[in-house]
């Protein structure tokens, strides 16, 4: 089974420091790349989904890059406030068994102190 | 309102005894698929449907059944559960057959099997 590492597993900033997070996954047979932002007792939700090399993602102070050709994705938050504490998953698709197989990563977990 | 619908949201249950977790979508999606969220072993996929009467398995297909009789639902089945099948269960959805789009998740069934 496909191997999708996130970097750091748990990061703790205070309000108003930017951060950034990793997702590495192997370079062949890349499709696409999903992150998803889960807060604690609700529902995963989408961020950004990421196809090509080079591919650059803005959301608010949010935002992505993604490297297919070393296999890696950067999530950047900028000014980071109290509600964006929450685990951040990314989900790289194109290597699983069957077609329709999306293997998540195991989330960084963002904590932002006010 | 577009959402994914998933029922039961809380499950207590025993050993054996059959049981089937809802989810209907209202976004006219193809694709659907169940996960299951363990600590410690972030989302995992169960199956994924790409179309009507198309499913397939996902990393941990083994103890559920699925079908996919009309567009909007798809129902996870467990046919004789066991308590290795606790777990916080969400199913989401995707337009398109591929997943080159986001996914929306629905709300989570937590389910605990004794």
């Amino acid at each position: 089974i496909l191997n999708v590492e996130q970097s750091p597993q748990s990061l703790h900033v205070q309000e108003g420091d930017s951060t950034n997070f990793t997702c590495s996954f192997p370079s062949s047979n890349f499709y696409a790349l999903h992150w998803y932002r889960w807060e604690t007792a609700k529902s995963p939700e989408a961020l950004f989904v990421m196809t090509l090399n080079g591919d650059e993602k803005k959301k608010g102070r949010i935002s992505a890059t993604l490297n297919t050709k070393e296999g890696y994705s950067y999530l950047y938050i900028k000014g980071s406030q109290p509600e964006d504490s929450a685990t951040y998953l990314c989900a790289p698709w194109g290597y699983g068994g069957s077609q329709g197989n999306l293997i998540f990563g195991k989330g960084t977990k963002l904590s932002v102190k006010p | 309102e577009a959402q994914v619908t998933q029922n039961p949201r809380y499950l207590i249950t025993v050993t054996g005894k059959k049981l089937t977790v809802t989810c209907s979508q209202n976004m006219n999606h193809e694709y659907m698929s169940w996960y299951r969220q363990d600590p410690g072993l972030g989302l995992r996929q169960i199956y994924y449907s790409m179309n009507v009467e198309v499913t397939d398995k996902g990393d941990v297909p083994e103890g559920y059944k699925v079908s996919r009789k009309e567009k909007r639902n798809f129902p996870l089945i467990l046919e004789s559960p066991s308590p290795n099948q606790t777990s916080l269960y969400f199913c989401a959805s995707s337009p398109g057959r591929a997943l080159y789009n986001e996914q929306f998740f629905g709300p989570g069934t937590r389910l605990t099997v004794l």
